[in-house]
């Protein structure tokens, strides 16, 4: 069976610093990589996805994420932050079997302080 | 744009009552999914289903069931509501041969 572990439950950071947030991931066959973002009060919304092709994947808001295999690791980086990105990352891998059903992290919360 | 809108935006019921979550989505999606979040745990699969009057369990079934009887609507249904089940529900849908779902805005269950 699939898992997914963030590794940070929360990561504060100030306003136009660097941020990366960890994805690791475990699964014995090719998998399919998601961040999604959630803002509060509300649902969750598609940041990115790995489904084939590039390693590097980029996404809405300046985000981007590297597929590692070798590492299981899918990680969120963006060169700069904004207070706006205060939000909850989570992500999610799907192996592609029936129902397309998605894993997910248990979530990691970015704070950007001024 | 896909809409997916949920019937409730907070819900507070009493312990023993029968719960009703509505989910509507709007892009003749195929699947649909009802997760439960709860802080440090992510989302967990209740249910799902993959066209109209199939489902299937996910990860945490346990005292809840689902209908579907029309492709655009996903019930989930909380027979005899605990404390335990106070959570955020969130549905979502997805076309068939794809992987990336779409989400509501979440119904914030407090059964008391």
């Amino acid at each position: 069976a699939q898992s997914v572990t963030q590794l940070d439950s929360q990561v504060p950071v100030f306003e136009e610093a660097p941020v990366e947030l960890r994805c690791n991931y475990s699964s014995s066959v090719s998998v399919y990589l998601f961040w999604y973002v959630q803002y509060p009060n509300q649902g969750l919304q598609l940041l990115l996805k790995y489904l084939s092709g590039s390693t590097l994947v980029k996404g809405i808001n300046g985000f981007e994420a590297e597929f590692n295999k070798s590492q299981t690791s899918f990680h969120l980086r963006k060169p700069s932050v904004h207070i706006s990105d205060t939000a909850e990352y989570f992500c999610a891998v799907s192996e592609g079997s029936g129902g397309n059903m998605l894993t997910f992290g248990g979530g990691t919360r970015l704070m950007v302080k001024p | 744009d896909v809409k997916v809108t949920q019937s409730s935006r907070y819900l507070v019921k009493r312990t023993g009552e029968k719960v009703f979550l509505e989910c509507v989505q709007d892009m003749d999606h195929e699947n649909m999914f009802w997760y439960r979040q709860d802080p440090g745990l992510g989302l967990r699969l209740i249910y799902f289903s993959y066209d109209v009057k199939m489902k299937e369990k996910g990860d945490i079934p346990e005292g809840y069931s689902v209908s579907r009887e029309k492709k655009e609507r996903f019930s989930l249904i909380l027979e005899s509501a605990s404390t335990n089940q106070t959570s955020m529900y969130l549905c979502a849908s997805s076309l068939k041969r794809t992987y990336e779902q779409y989400f509501g805005p979440g119904t914030r269950l407090t059964v008391t």
